[in-house]
């Protein structure tokens, strides 16, 4: 069974500070990983994805994600926060050989970028 | 703003009652997906229907259901509903070319009094 976790139900950040937020996965198979961002009142936005290829990848709003598949994780970082970046954070998972697998979200992660 | 539209924003209803919730995907999109966002469960996946057919299930109760139409809106229907079934209901769709990534609705508020 795929599952997602999000170690942390919150994180504080200074604003101009970098920021992580941890993800951990268990999927069979390669994994398609993902990260989207929740506004208040608003559906999820993608902000970006591990498909394949390199291990880091670039995103929208100047995040990105390190993908290690030897410790399963997809953690999300940004070099310098906003306060704007303050918002809930979804990592997902789908099994890449196995269509009928769908997304499994984590619980969130709620960023707060203190100015 | 994703292209995925939700109506109605906001639903207050009782007991025992019957709603429907609607979603229209993105231009193009053939896929539609729909979760539930309550504060104790997360974000629950439901239910998949691909170009009009049911693609697959998730934590969908009995008591719930859903179709997707030629146009390619769709439809979640929630009967007998429940105190506990207060929740943000979301509609997603993806192109089948890149069923990887999901483009999400506004989302419905559902409040059963």
């Amino acid at each position: 069974a795929q599952s997602v976790a999000q170690p942390e139900d919150q994180v504080n950040v200074a604003e101009g500070n970098p920021l992580t937020v941890k993800c951990t996965y268990s999927v069979s198979g390669n994994p398609y990983l993902f990260w989207y961002v929740q506004y208040p009142n608003r559906g999820l936005q993608f902000l970006l994805k591990y498909i394949t290829g390199d291990n880091l990848v670039k995103g929208s709003y100047g995040f990105e994600a390190e993908f290690n598949k030897s410790q399963t994780s997809f953690h999300l970082k940004k070099p310098s926060a906003l306060v704007s970046d303050s918002a809930l954070y979804f990592c997902a998972v789908r099994s890449k050989d196995n269509y009928g697998q769908n997304f499994v979200f984590g619980p969130g992660t709620r960023l707060s970028v203190l100015p | 703003d994703s292209g995925v539209t939700q109506t109605p924003k906001h639903l207050i209803t009782a007991t025992g009652q019957r709603v429907t919730l609607r979603c229209s995907p993105r231009s193009g999109d053939l896929s539609v997906y729909w979760y539930q966002q309550s504060l104790d469960q997360g974000l629950q996946f439901l239910i998949h229907y691909y170009n009009g057919e049911e693609r697959a299930k998730g934590n969908i109760l009995e008591r719930f259901s859903a179709q997707q139409f030629p146009d390619l809106h769709s439809e979640l229907n929630l009967s007998s509903l429940e105190l506990g079934d207060s929740a943000l209901y979301f509609c997603a769709s993806s192109d089948f070319d890149r069923p990887d990534t999901q483009y999400f609705g506004p989302g419905t508020r559902l409040t059963v009094l």
